[in-house]
């Protein structure tokens, strides 16, 4: 099986940058994926991570460390909207079905 | 339009009840998945299916059933609803293959209530 972990709550202010970790034990590691869920909606895709580094979209950037069983999400100038639940999910094996970690909820405040 | 489309998006039901969710999809897609969703523990995979003659089980199959009716639609059924089957239900839909194309596009969820 797999085991994801991420922190259950975070908090930060408007405007400021936070950094969301997923440490993850799997064997057949294929790929690690964000998602962002509002509360009451569906989640929706932020990034796709394979190989080791970081990848920048925009106020959001992923990076991926394979060796060492770890991710983190990087979210830049804070907006009350990033308030949100952030799920990190792993894929392995043949199937690529992805295996949701328990997701961190980030509350931004003025 | 919505891509992934759920009905009804919230029900009330009473133990022992059989009910049916029902998922649409237009992205063409021809993987479909159902999970579930409680407070504090993540998205947890019911049952999947790869394509109209596939299904397959995921991790919390027990008091679950699904039908596979057509690429695009793909329904799951609660024989006999308890109130522990209380959550938000997501259906989800993904292109196949490998890798990126494993991105799960998600319906607005049914919020399920069995008294």
């Amino acid at each position: 099986g797999q085991n994801i972990d991420q922190p259950t709550e975070m908090t930060a202010t408007e405007g400021a940058i936070v950094q969301i970790n997923c440490t993850y034990q799997t064997s057949g590691f294929n790929g690690l994926f964000w998602y962002q869920q509002h509360a009451g909606e569906a989640p929706t895709f932020l990034s796709y991570n394979v190989l080791d580094g970081l990848e920048e979209k925009g106020r959001f950037s992923s990076f991926l460390s394979r060796s060492k069983g770890y991710s983190y999400l990087l979210l830049k100038e804070l907006q009350m909207k990033d308030s949100a639940s952030y799920l990190c999910a792993v894929t392995a094996g043949g199937s690529y079905i992805p295996t949701f970690g328990r997701g961190t909820s980030l509350i931004v405040h003025p | 339009d919505a891509d992934v489309t759920q009905t009804p998006r919230n029900r009330i039901t009473k133990t022992g009840k059989r009910i049916m969710l029902e998922c649409s999809q237009t992205k063409g897609h021809d993987r479909m998945y159902w999970y579930r969703q409680d407070p504090g523990l993540g998205l947890q995979l019911i049952y999947y299916s790869f394509d109209v003659k596939d299904i397959n089980k995921g991790e919390i199959s027990d008091g679950y059933s699904v039908s596979r009716q057509a690429q695009a639609k793909f329904s799951l059924s609660l024989e006999s609803a308890i109130p522990n089957q209380t959550a938000l239900y997501f259906c989800a839909t993904s292109d196949g293959a490998s890798g990126s194309q494993e991105t799960q596009y998600f319906g607005p969820g049914t919020r399920l209530l069995v008294l």
